[in-house]
C-alpha cells in the first residue's frame, strides 16, 4: 500500500458528461501530480500542484482541470468527456516539490466512457 | 486485478534466469532516471534511480546501467521471480523534476 488513496476505483459514464476524480497524498505529501494511462499513449504527466498552487503541467487538455484543497486532497475534473478520454488516472504524491524516488503512486481510477 | 491493456514488447523468462530490459531515451539533457513496475491493478512502484553522472547503479537483485553516448538504459533483474512479473517503465527527466515516462515492457516469468 502506496499510502495514496484514489477513488472511486472505477467509473462508467457517457459521453459529455462531467466527472470528478479525487485523491489523497501520503501524510505530508505536499506535491499532488495527475497522469493519464491509455492504451496507446502510455503514461501521460497531466498537472502538478504543490501546496495548493499549480507547479507543472503536461498534455493536460483545456477540457480537464484540477485543483488542490488546504487539506491537500487533490480533484481532478474531467468534462464533456469523449471516448478516447477512457483511460487509467493516477494520482502520485511526494513529499517535496520533486517526482522521482519520492512519489508514492495510487492504484489509480479506471475511467470508461461509453 | 485489471491489466494495463498496453501493446507491448514482452519479455518471457524461466524462473531463476536473469532478466534485461532495455530502454531507449530520447531527450539528451535529461540527467536522472528511474525505473518504475507496474503491477496488474496498481499503480507504477518505483524500484531504482541513476543520475547522469553514473552509469552503473545496484540495488537489491537490480542493476540499472545507462550509456549516454545512444541514450540507452537497462534494467537488469537477477535470479528472476514469478512475483517480478510486471510491467517495466523506465522514465527520464530534466530540471523540471517531472518524470517522462517510456512505453514500457511487459516481463512473464514462468515457473
Amino acid at each position: 500500500d502506496s499510502g495514496v488513496t484514489q477513488t472511486p476505483k472505477h467509473l462508467i459514464t457517457a459521453t459529455g458528461q462531467r466527472v470528478t476524480l479525487r485523491c489523497s497524498p501520503r501524510s505530508g505529501d505536499l506535491s499532488v501530480y495527475w497522469y493519464q494511462q491509455s492504451l496507446d499513449q502510455g503514461l501521460q504527466f497531466l498537472i502538478q500542484y504543490y501546496n495548493g498552487e499549480e507547479r507543472a503541467k503536461g498534455n493536460i487538455l483545456e477540457r480537464f482541470s484540477a485543483q488542490q484543497f488546504p487539506d491537500l486532497h487533490s480533484e481532478l475534473n474531467l468534462s464533456s468527456l469523449e471516448l478516447g478520454d477512457s483511460a487509467l488516472y493516477f494520482c502520485a504524491s511526494s513529499q517535496i516539490d520533486r517526482g522521482g524516488t519520492e512519489a508514492f503512486f495510487g492504484q489509480g481510477t479506471r475511467l470508461t466512457v461509453v | 486485478g485489471e491489466s494495463v491493456g498496453l501493446h507491448l514488447p514482452t519479455l518471457s523468462v524461466q524462473e531463476g534466469d536473469n532478466s534485461i530490459i532495455n530502454c531507449a531515451y530520447s531527450n539528451s539533457a535529461s540527467d536522472y532516471f528511474i525505473w518504475y513496475k507496474q503491477e496488474s491493478g496498481k499503480g507504477p512502484q518505483f524500484i531504482i534511480d541513476i543520475r547522469s553522472n553514473m552509469d552503473k547503479r545496484q540495488g537489491q537483485r537490480v542493476t540499472v546501467l545507462l550509456n549516454k553516448t545512444v541514450k540507452h538504459l537497462s534494467l537488469q533483474i537477477a535470479a528472476t521471480q514469478p512475483g517480478d512479473s510486471a510491467v517495466y517503465f523506465c522514465a527520464e527527466e530534466e530540471g523540471s523534476y517531472i518524470p517522462t515516462f517510456g512505453r514500457g515492457t511487459s516481463l512473464i516469468v514462468h515457473p
